[in-house]
């Protein structure tokens, strides 16, 4: 059973979009991670997410973990074909992945 | 040195074939883990080794047989694999020894072709 999902799956955008993409859970945890993963590469940490409402940027990106610490969402301002890659969420004490957000950045 | 190494970079291999994936830390980590990933599919757990021992094993079959010699180095035992089981296999390691209560730290993976 996934206890985490991700949406959309699939994202195919131009240079220059915004977008969002979500990481949810029916059950809180006490932390969440955010993982990229670049085409032919392994995942690479973006952030950790700890505390109920927090906001975190990392340069054009913006995370946040809800209030209730069941869900995350990650926004992304002004995508670049850079950011094309495997989106993936990761709860603290678990070392199984969400579903994972492909991200398709055109230039 | 923040790197996790894997080896070798591509495999190719029969369905009677033995052969094994490495992977090498030397980071002072004391978890390391082994994902399977197919494409566009995030990575699934397969197994965790935690301070040298085995913590979990994700009922992966017999063919996979995980292997711990020391702190720094994680091996995959291939043996009598199905061509379903053609993937990136990724390794990883992690600070604390409790599985995933800190950063992953990931190879570059090795690409299995299993003919």
């Amino acid at each position: 059973t996934q206890l985490l999902e991700q949406s959309p799956q699939f994202l195919s955008i131009q240079e220059g979009e915004n977008l969002t993409v979500y990481c949810n859970s029916s059950s809180v945890f006490s932390s969440l991670q955010w993982y990229r993963q670049e085409p032919g590469e392994g995942p690479v940490l973006l952030v950790t997410v700890v505390t109920g409402g927090e906001v975190k940027k990392l340069k054009r990106l913006t995370f946040q973990f809800g209030d209730a610490r069941k869900d995350s969402s990650l926004h992304i301002t002004a995508a670049q074909p850079g950011d094309t890659g495997l989106y993936l969420c990761l709860r603290a004490g678990k070392s199984t992945f969400g579903d994972g957000t492909t991200l398709t950045v055109k230039p | 040195d923040t790197e996790v190494t894997q080896t070798p970079k591509h495999l190719v291999m029969g369905m009677t074939n033995k052969k094994s994936l490495k992977c090498e830390q030397h980071m002072g980590h004391r978890a390391m883990y082994w994902y399977k990933q197919k494409a566009k599919k995030p990575p699934e757990l397969m197994f965790v080794y935690s301070y040298e021992k085995l913590s979990i094993n994700e009922s992966v079959p017999s063919r996979f047989s995980p292997e711990c010699p020391n702190s720094s180095l994680l091996n995959l035992h291939l043996h009598a694999l199905q061509p379903e089981d053609s993937a990136l296999y990724l390794c990883a390691s992690s600070q604390n020894g409790a599985p995933n209560t800190g950063e992953l730290f990931f190879g570059e993976g090795s690409r299995l072709t299993v003919l």
